[in-house]
C-alpha cells in the first residue's frame, strides 16, 4: 500500500521564478492538504483539496494556488518566489468520512530552496 | 497569543527518564488533538490522537485537559530512538480538517 508521494524531493530556484510540486495521496484517499514548514517552525496550513475544489485556506498569498485532479493527485504552485518561500512544503492526505475528515498522513516533502 | 504553543525544549534526558511535553491551545472550538513526532530532515508521522479520556499506547500516554485547554504527552523508559522533535496539533472536525501546530520541541536522549 503506498503512502503518501511527493516530488521532486529537492528544488532550488531564484528569486521571482515559478514552483511546481506535485502529490499523490495514500491509496484510498480523497483529500489533499499542503502545509510550509520553515526551519525550526511547525507546518503552517496552506490549503485543502476534496472534489477537485479548494476548500480551506490558511494565510497565505495569491501566489500560493493549487489544483486537484480527478485522480486525487494534487499540485502546488507558488508564482513570484520569495526568499522567504524557502522551506518544507508538505502535502498530507486524508479521507473524507460522513462530512468528517480522518487522520491525514504525511508525504516526505519536497525541500525548497530559494536564491 | 499563538493558537498553538509548546515547550521551548530542548529536552536533554538520560536513556530510561520520564519525559513530559505540554502544549496549550487557545480557542475552545478545537474537536481534535495530536500529537506527531518528527526526525530530523523527514515528515511528520502521527504518534497519538488524544481523547478527553486520555489514551496510553505502551511508554506513551496523552492527555487533554479542555478546562485549562492544555494537551500533555508523557514518555516513560526513554530510548536513544525517542529522540526527534515532538509536534502538537489541533484541528477542527466537520468539513473542515486544517491541523494547527506548534513550533515543536526537541528532545534528546542521551546514553
Amino acid at each position: 500500500d503506498a503512502g503518501v508521494t511527493q516530488s521532486p524531493t529537492h528544488l532550488i530556484k531564484t528569486r521571482g521564478q515559478q514552483v511546481t510540486l506535485r502529490c499523490s495521496p495514500k491509496s484510498g484517499h480523497d483529500t489533499v492538504s499542503w502545509y510550509q514548514q520553515a526551519l525550526g517552525q511547525g507546518p503552517q496550513f496552506i490549503f485543502q483539496y476534496y472534489e477537485e475544489e479548494e476548500r480551506q485556506r490558511g494565510n497565505f498569498p495569491d501566489r500560493f494556488s493549487g489544483h486537484q485532479f480527478p485522480n486525487y493527485s494534487s499540485e502546488l504552485n507558488v508564482n513570484a518566489l520569495l526568499l522567504g518561500d524557502s522551506a518544507l512544503y508538505l502535502c498530507a492526505s486524508s479521507l473524507r468520512w460522513r462530512g468528517a475528515q480522518e487522520t491525514q498522513y504525511f508525504g516526505p516533502g519536497t525541500r525548497l530552496l530559494v536564491l | 497569543r499563538k493558537e498553538v504553543e509548546q515547550d521551548p525544549g530542548p529536552f536533554n534526558v538520560p536513556e530510561g527518564a520520564t519525559v513530559a511535553f505540554n502544549c496549550t491551545y487557545s480557542n475552545s472550538a478545537s474537536q481534535s488533538f495530536f500529537w506527531y513526532r518528527q526526525d530530523c530532515r523527514k515528515e511528520p508521522k502521527l504518534l497519538m490522537s488524544v481523547y478527553s479520556s486520555g489514551n496510553e499506547d505502551g511508554r506513551f500516554t496523552a492527555q487533554l485537559n479542555r478546562a485549562s485547554q492544555y494537551i500533555s504527552l508523557l514518555i516513560r523508559d526513554s530510548k536513544l530512538s525517542d529522540s526527534a522533535t515532538y509536534l502538537c496539533a489541533k484541528g477542527y472536525g466537520g468539513s473542515q480538517g486544517n491541523l494547527i501546530f506548534g513550533k515543536g520541541t526537541k528532545l534528546s536522549v542521551k546514553p
